[in-house]
Formats: structure tokens, C-alpha cells, sequence
């Protein structure tokens, strides 16, 4: 079984599309995270959930919105897609905060 | 703020080679520290953690020293092997509190036959 499984792995889309990626993790981690990694693997962090409640947020453009509607589920939705939103995705969870963090395989979104 | 820096790469390699890949960080407490690695077309997986200092993480044949005396995590390998090829992200956690994992830049390295 995954452990963070996310959808879609590639997605490719025009500009001006609104688009959702899904997390699932089944290792009953209280922590949700969402990372954003660019075509130079820097890695970024954009948001985090803990029991479903939004505990950091960084400058991420109010286009991007998390959602969670239990602690197994972090679904992040994009609206009016641009070229800078290219870039992988990475879905990823961990017990408590400061532990061990597992990531998903990641959603390859590719802007056109 | 915390911060963590490591070499840049690209790292390039022969089979069997000694591999180190430096990294220091800034920390206004005692963090622990990670070492996690990337796959091609994969996401990242932890490879090896020390919670405190002059711990010993290792695995894979891997193993990184944490240094408190020179806020250093180096990772290091006797002899590396084409399949090591990936990126590697060192980071910190800071304990108690929402904190958030610090992560380098990454370093690729690249072995060859």
C-alpha cells in the first residue's frame, strides 16, 4: 500500500485553468504538507494542516487554496493557472511536527 | 531563521568512489537533522535522521555525524554505486512547536561506471 499517494502524477494544462490536485495518506500522520519543488529541485514548503487545521501558510499567490477535510487528505487547488505554476508538486505527511516526513511521488503540472 | 546549506552539484563520481557532501546549518535551538534523497522521477524518502548532537545516522552504507561544534550533518559514503545516483536534500526540525522542515538546495550526484 502507498503510504502518500497523490493524483494526478502529470498534468498538463493551458493558462487561465483551474485544476485540483488530491492527497491520501494512509499512515494515520496528524500533519499534512504541501511542497512545491521547481525544475532546479529547489524545495519549497507551501502549506502545512495539522488535524486539518492550517498551520502554515507561506507566500504562496491567493490562486493556490488547501483544502482538508480530515486528517487523511490535503487536496490543493489551483485557479488561473500561469507558467510559473510549472513545477512539481509534492504531497507529503509525518507524526507530530519535526518528525520523519514521508513523501508522495509527486504531481508533475506543466502550464502551456 | 533556520537555514541549511550544502554543496552545490552537480557531484560526479566513479564506481567506488569516497563520497562527501558537506552541510552546515543555522539553528536557534538544538534541531534534528535529516538527510533525504530523490530518485529520479520520484519524490523524496528519508535516507538517514540524528536527533541530537554526536549522533550517528546511517544506512545504505551512508552515515552522517552531527556536529553541534561546527553545525555540520556531512553525509558520507566509503564506496559509492551507479544506483546512489539521485539528489540529495539535507534539512533540520527544530523541536516543540508548528516548526517547519528546513531543506537545502539539494546536490546532485552523478556515478558513473
Amino acid at each position: 500500500d502507498t503510504a502518500v499517494s497523490q493524483t494526478p502524477k502529470y498534468l498538463v494544462t493551458q493558462m487561465g485553468n483551474d485544476k485540483s490536485i488530491k492527497c491520501e495518506q494512509n499512515l494515520g500522520h496528524d500533519t499534512m504538507y504541501w511542497y512545491k519543488q521547481d525544475s532546479k529541485k529547489f524545495l519549497k514548503i507551501m502549506f502545512s494542516y495539522n488535524n486539518k487545521e492550517l498551520i502554515i501558510n507561506e507566500t504562496v499567490p491567493n490562486r493556490f487554496s488547501p483544502k482538508s477535510p480530515d486528517k487523511a487528505h490535503l487536496n490543493l487547488h489551483i485557479n488561473s493557472l500561469e507558467l510559473g505554476d510549472s513545477a512539481v508538486y509534492f504531497c507529503a505527511s509525518s507524526q507530530d511536527r519535526g518528525n520523519t516526513i514521508y513523501f508522495g511521488e509527486g504531481s508533475w503540472l506543466t502550464v502551456v | 531563521g533556520d537555514s541549511v546549506t550544502q554543496m552545490e552539484g552537480p557531484v560526479t563520481l566513479s564506481e567506488e568512489a569516497f563520497l562527501t557532501i558537506n552541510c552546515t546549518y543555522t539553528a536557534t535551538g538544538y534541531p534534528s537533522l535529516f538527510w533525504y534523497v530523490q530518485y529520479p522521477g520520484e519524490g523524496l524518502q528519508l535516507l538517514l535522521k540524528a536527533t541530537k548532537a554526536d549522533d550517528k545516522g546511517s544506512n545504505k552504507g551512508f552515515e552522517a555525524t552531527y556536529r553541534k561544534e561546527t553545525t555540520s550533518f556531512h553525509l558520507e559514503k566509503g564506496s559509492v554505486q551507479v544506483s546512489d545516483s539521485a539528489v540529495y536534500f539535507c534539512a533540520l526540525s527544530e523541536p516543540g512547536g508548528y516548526q517547519k522542515v528546513t531543506f537545502g538546495t539539494g546536490t546532485k550526484l552523478q556515478v558513473i561506471p
